[in-house]
């Protein structure tokens, strides 16, 4: 089983809707919580990072997290072709009796928003 | 723009050869890590650096070696070239605060295309 679970889609919309996007973990020592964006062949871009359970929202973005039931999403509102990107979900651990950290990725979803 | 930059950005390796890769970290970042990110794939984390010492690895061979130098530039490089190695690798750099708690927040360059045949 991997740490993270994500489903790799494709996903496709169309303009204006709400994108759910999903990932499950079964590592309990996750502590940050991030969502990246990435482009086709580009490197990953930060949208959103969460530490706690609860939602914070940014604009058309809104991340969740529940870490009861060890499970985080990501919100898109009004949905624009220019979405249209795998969205990747990423989890902080610290390694090495907390000298250092790393991130933990899900497969990545793509997304296409189509007019 | 993460303001982290990696070069080349492109390259084509054949079986057995060694590579050398290139990471400038954004300004201010005195952390590199470095990830592979295989196609269809999530990255996959190789190492960090923190002040110019390896202090985390992932699941890579020895083969894998990196080195980060005082101006926080960063260099990744693969002996002994596999088929296996063809992957988008990712240089990311953050302001690690000591002892106080991280984030985890990582900013990553776009990375450099590798082609092993």
């Amino acid at each position: 089983q991997k740490e993270v679970e994500q489903d790799p889609g494709p996903l496709s919309v169309p303009e204006g809707a709400i994108v759910s996007l999903n990932c499950t973990y079964s590592n309990s020592a996750f502590q940050y919580f991030m969502w990246y964006r990435q482009y086709s062949r580009k490197g990953p871009e930060l949208l959103m990072y969460t530490y706690s359970s609860g939602n914070k929202e940014d604009g058309r973005f809104t991340a969740q997290v529940d870490k009861s039931s060890k499970y985080i999403s990501l919100f898109i509102r009004d949905s624009q072709p220019s979405d249209s990107a795998t969205y990747l979900c990423a989890m902080s651990e610290r390694i090495n009796t907390g000298t250092a950290s790393k991130l933990t990725f899900g497969t990545g979803t793509r997304l296409q928003v189509t007019l | 723009e993460t303001g982290v930059t990696q070069s080349p950005t492109h390259l084509i390796k054949t079986r057995g050869q060694q590579v050398t890769l290139r990471c400038s970290s954004q300004s201010g970042h005195n952390t590199v890590s470095w990830y592979q990110q295989a196609l269809g794939q999530g990255p996959q984390f190789i190492f960090q650096y923190y002040r110019e010492e390896e202090n985390g690895r992932g699941n890579f061979p020895p083969r894998f070696s990196g080195l980060q130098f005082p101006n926080y530039s960063s260099e990744l490089n693969v002996n002994a070239l596999e088929l296996d190695d063809s992957a988008l690798y990712l240089c990311a750099s953050r302001q690690d605060r000591g002892g106080r708690e991280n984030t985890g927040e990582l900013f990553f360059g776009e990375g450099s295309r590798l082609t092993v045949l």
